[in-house]
């Protein structure tokens, strides 16, 4: 059973426009959540993490905000540019804040940003 | 910056062939992972090793053993493969933090 659910395989989004991903997860027991981008044939880079303490984590372009209650989680990325479009996985893990715990991604959203 | 570098980048091996892949960790990080991409997959956890010794265990089949080496790098056995063992596999590093960084990944193809 998929515990990190990206719903939306596919999103749109017009250069300067704001691109808002989605992502769910069902352990409780998840505290840290973190957003990789992926192009093709790279392996995926790390983009942005959200402690579960916190609701909200920004970089630059980049936001991530997290409802516990809901166990959803978001990224935003405004302005959207072409160089964005990619994949974007989202990842959890269990493993307290250290480098111990593995990260379960969810199936991932494939973002294209159009000029 | 140094970032994680694996090798081969593709491999094309037979059934019933044995396959390793290597792992150069980010210069300092302890701690390695493997995981393994299916196509229109998400990455699977396989195994972890910090500080030479394993330290967790996914989705590794028995047929597949790691280790992590000295110098740290690590390496992943593949025996006895099989036609569902074709896959993108991402070796990570990391040095105390959850954000884990990924390699290119090493693309095998078992015909």
């Amino acid at each position: 059973d998929q515990q990190v659910k990206q719903n939306s395989p596919s999103l749109s989004v017009q250069e300067g426009r704001i691109s808002i991903l989605n992502c769910d997860y069902t352990n409780s027991m998840f505290d840290y959540f973190l957003w990789y981008k992926k192009y093709p044939a790279e392996g995926p880079t790390f983009l942005i993490s959200i402690s579960s303490i916190k609701d909200k984590n920004e970089d630059g372009r980049f936001t991530v905000f997290l409802n516990k209650s809901a166990k959803h989680l978001s990224l935003h990325i405004v302005p959207s540019q072409p160089g964005d479009s990619a994949v974007y996985f989202c990842a959890a893990s269990d493993g307290g804040g250290g480098s111990q715990g593995n990260l379960i991604f969810g199936k991932g959203t494939k973002l294209s940003v159009k000029p | 910056a140094a970032g994680v570098i694996q090798s081969p980048r593709h491999l094309i091996k037979e059934k019933r062939e044995t396959a390793t892949l290597k792992c150069y960790p980010i210069p300092r990080h302890d701690t390695v992972y493997w995981y393994q991409q299916g196509p229109g997959q998400d990455p699977q956890f396989l195994i972890s090793f910090y500080e030479k010794m394993q330290s967790d265990k996914g989705s590794i089949p028995d047929r597949f053993s790691a280790q992590q080496f000295s110098d740290y790098h690590s390496e992943l056995n593949m025996s006895s493969l099989e036609l569902g063992d074709s896959a993108l596999y991402f070796c990570a590093s990391s040095l105390n933090t959850v954000e884990q960084f990924f390699g290119p990944g090493t693309r095998l193809t078992v015909l």
